[in-house]
């Protein structure tokens, strides 16, 4: 049963803050993926990662930056947090078709 | 123009209807598509792909029409468990992978 975990269910920081997201996943797939998902907007796609210290851009990367040393374990970083980046963060993993997500972590950026 | 477009919803529907999700894609190239399922305040979960042929799980049958680039969705016999919100979502794999979800359509389906 593939597992994908996420460091915190819920976060709150306040602006100008750094802030590390975690997800790890256990199932050794290639493919990572970090979402934002905002009502009526559905799930955008931030950074991807398709191996070890590679990294993509997604459609909104502003703002953030990622870190993949493992194939485990990719990380999310808000270099300094800003209150239009409040909202639920979602990674996933995959190694071919269907992707698994985490349970996310809902930011709170006051 | 979004590149997936749904009804948001919410549809409202007694138990034993039948409903039908529609989800437009704009980019022709576009080679997998899926519906996933989210649960309030959990994360999203595959509920089927869907193939050219159509195809059927039990209750939920899945439809593309690529010439119109057009998914749909049909949920027959509705139970209260399948309130949730569905959410379309199309692939492509030319020029780089690329996976684009559509907002979703909220069901809730009541006694």
């Amino acid at each position: 049963d593939v597992k994908v975990t996420q460091s915190s269910r819920y976060l709150v920081k306040r602006t100008g803050e750094k802030v590390f997201l975690e997800c790890v996943q256990d199932m050794d797939h290639e493919n990572m993926f970090w979402y934002r998902q905002d009502p009526g907007l559905g799930l955008r796609l931030i950074y991807f990662s398709y191996d070890v210290k590679m990294k993509e851009k997604g459609d909104i990367p502003e703002g953030y930056s990622v870190s993949r040393e493992k194939k485990e374990r990719f990380s999310l970083i808000l270099e300094s947090a800003s209150t239009n980046q409040t909202s639920m963060y979602l990674c996933a993993s995959t190694a071919a078709r269907e992707q698994y997500f985490g349970p996310g972590t809902r930011l709170t950026v006051t | 123009r979004k590149e997936v477009e749904q009804d948001p919803g919410p549809f409202n529907v007694p138990e034993g209807a039948t409903v039908a999700f529609n989800c437009t894609y704009s980019n022709s190239a576009s080679q997998s598509f899926f519906w996933y399922r989210q649960d309030c305040r959990k994360e999203p979960k595959l509920l089927m792909s869907v193939y050219s042929s159509g195809n059927e799980d039990g209750r939920f049958t899945a439809q593309l029409n690529r010439a119109s680039q057009y998914i749909s969705l049909l949920i027959r016999d509705s139970k209260l468990s399948d309130s949730a919100t569905y959410l379309c979502v199309v692939s492509t794999n030319t020029g780089g992978f690329k996976t684009i979800f559509g907002a979703g359509t909220r069901l809730f389906v009541k006694a």
